[in-house]
């Protein structure tokens, strides 16, 4: 089956702007994560989803950081008023249930002017 | 709390050599532990995962890893590096069992393999 898929592949955009990002998980995955992967902060994770529970948003970095999961399946990281430092690759991985294997998608390279 | 330490952001290799990418753990409760394999441009790939079965842990592409509780490591090897093998390799760390199951990430290693 697919994978996990991520829009768009790039996002260029200018500081200040609006980013939203998506993430299409593998179809039956209860549970959804996002990192982010930068050359200064190596891999971080920013927050994750299962099922019905309340998000843990312990790994976004600002309040410019938000994330929803509609029905389950899709989601989408929006940053706020990008910052150059809000350039990065971002990550979505999902698993089946809490402690199985999370599998990547390829990533959004975020590149803030 | 997890943390790991990868020991050597950069590893070269000759092909057909021995690779042997470290990693060190810390962590409060029995840990799950992680090897991923990053190619240029693409996202993570899992080569193999502990989870307190068998501490000689088998993955793919030939690759290895053993949990060694005493020495707080969990280094993976090869006994013959590939060409193909030359990529970015990240440790990780994570705690079963309790109300999410982040992945925290060591800095990862650069491997080169020489011709």
């Amino acid at each position: 089956g697919a994978g996990v898929s991520q829009s768009p592949s790039n996002k260029v955009t200018e500081k200040g702007k609006d980013v939203e990002l998506r993430c299409d998980p593998i179809s039956g995955h209860t549970a959804l994560y996002w990192y982010r992967q930068s050359l200064g902060q190596g891999l971080e994770f920013l927050i994750y989803f299962q099922g019905n529970s309340a998000p843990d948003k312990s790994g976004l970095p600002s309040d410019r950081f938000s994330a929803e999961r509609t029905g389950g399946s899709v989601s989408t990281l929006t940053i706020q008023r990008t910052q150059q430092e809000d350039s990065a690759v971002y990550l979505c991985a999902s698993s089946f249930g809490i402690d199985n294997e999370q599998f990547f998608g390829p990533g959004t390279r975020l590149t803030v002017l | 709390a997890q943390s790991v330490t990868q020991l050597g952001s950069h590893v070269s290799v000759s092909e057909g050599a021995l690779v042997l990418l470290r990693c060190n753990y810390s962590s409060s409760v029995p840990p799950y532990l992680f090897w991923y394999v990053q190619y240029p441009n693409q996202g993570l790939q899992l080569l193999l995962k502990y989870t307190s079965a068998a501490t000689l842990v088998k993955g793919i592409n030939g690759f290895e890893a053993e949990f060694k509780k005493s020495e707080t490591s969990f280094h993976l090897t090869k006994p013959s590096a590939h060409m193909s093998d030359a990529a970015e390799y990240f440790c990780a760390v994570s705690a079963p069992g309790g109300a999410t199951n982040k992945l925290i990430f060591g800095t990862g290693t650069l491997l080169a393999v020489q011709p």
